[in-house]
């Protein structure tokens, strides 16, 4: 299995632009989480979906911050517009509801906005 | 909602000695409490977890210990070596699988 996929790896963006970061999660989870990696704040839980549709996204910062999860092997995290403090890690996880707990992770995003 | 703290921030040890990282939470219904290991520039990868049937678990030199009653669990690494400098997260989770980590602990190993 390939494991959980993140694209891109790198992003570097000017303020005010969108962002969109990808996740294919590993084939026949049905939970997908997405994670943000600050310094200052930890992890941080932002959203998480089971079987396609959002069960909490209490930690989406503010309106800037969308995700979607269209089918059960992808999903995005939108940031319009960008601004510096959303300079991250972005992680996505994914885990099998049928098994255990264990969320495996993605390799991360590194965005940095300008 | 849940609120995982985890103590200490840094630790530092010889290779060799024990170390030893302490988490509370406060959230009763908390059941499930995982362990990651965090390498520089790497993904979270889990070391080893508990559930809340069981008192203590160990996996070769890891182990991790659970008091229910006080809300608090702890990763013990015994002979710890070089490779097992990184940064270590505690979490905690009900059944439903959302995990509220802790801050983290960097520990260094000194050879």
């Amino acid at each position: 299995d390939a494991g959980v996929i993140q694209s891109p790896r790198h992003e570097v963006t000017e303020m005010g632009q969108e962002v969109t970061l990808r996740c294919k999660p590993i084939s026949g989870h049905d939970y997908l989480f997405w994670y943000r990696q600050t310094m200052m704040r930890g992890l941080e839980l932002l959203i998480y979906f089971n079987n396609n549709v959002p069960i909490d996204d209490s930690g989406m910062p503010e309106d800037r911050f969308s995700a979607k999860m269209p089918n059960a092997s992808f999903s995005t995290l939108k940031i319009q517009p960008s601004e510096p403090r959303d300079s991250a890690v972005y992680f996505c996880a994914s885990r099998d509801g049928r098994g255990g707990f264990e969320q495996y992770f993605g390799p991360g995003t590194r965005l940095t906005v300008t | 909602g849940e609120n995982v703290e985890q103590h200490p921030s840094t630790l530092s040890v010889q290779e060799g000695d024990s170390a030893v990282i302490k988490c509370t939470y406060s959230d009763s219904a908390s059941n499930y409490f995982p362990w990651y290991k965090q390498e520089l520039g790497k993904r979270p990868q889990l070391i080893i977890d508990i559930r809340s049937n069981v008192g203590e678990k160990k996996d070769q030199r890891i182990a991790v210990t659970l008091n229910k009653t006080a809300k608090h669990f702890s990763l013990h690494i015994t002979e710890t070596q070089p490779e097992d400098s990184a940064v270590y997260f505690c979490a905690a989770s009900k059944s439903q699988g959302n995990l509220i980590f802790g801050k983290g602990t960097k520990l260094s190993v000194k050879p």
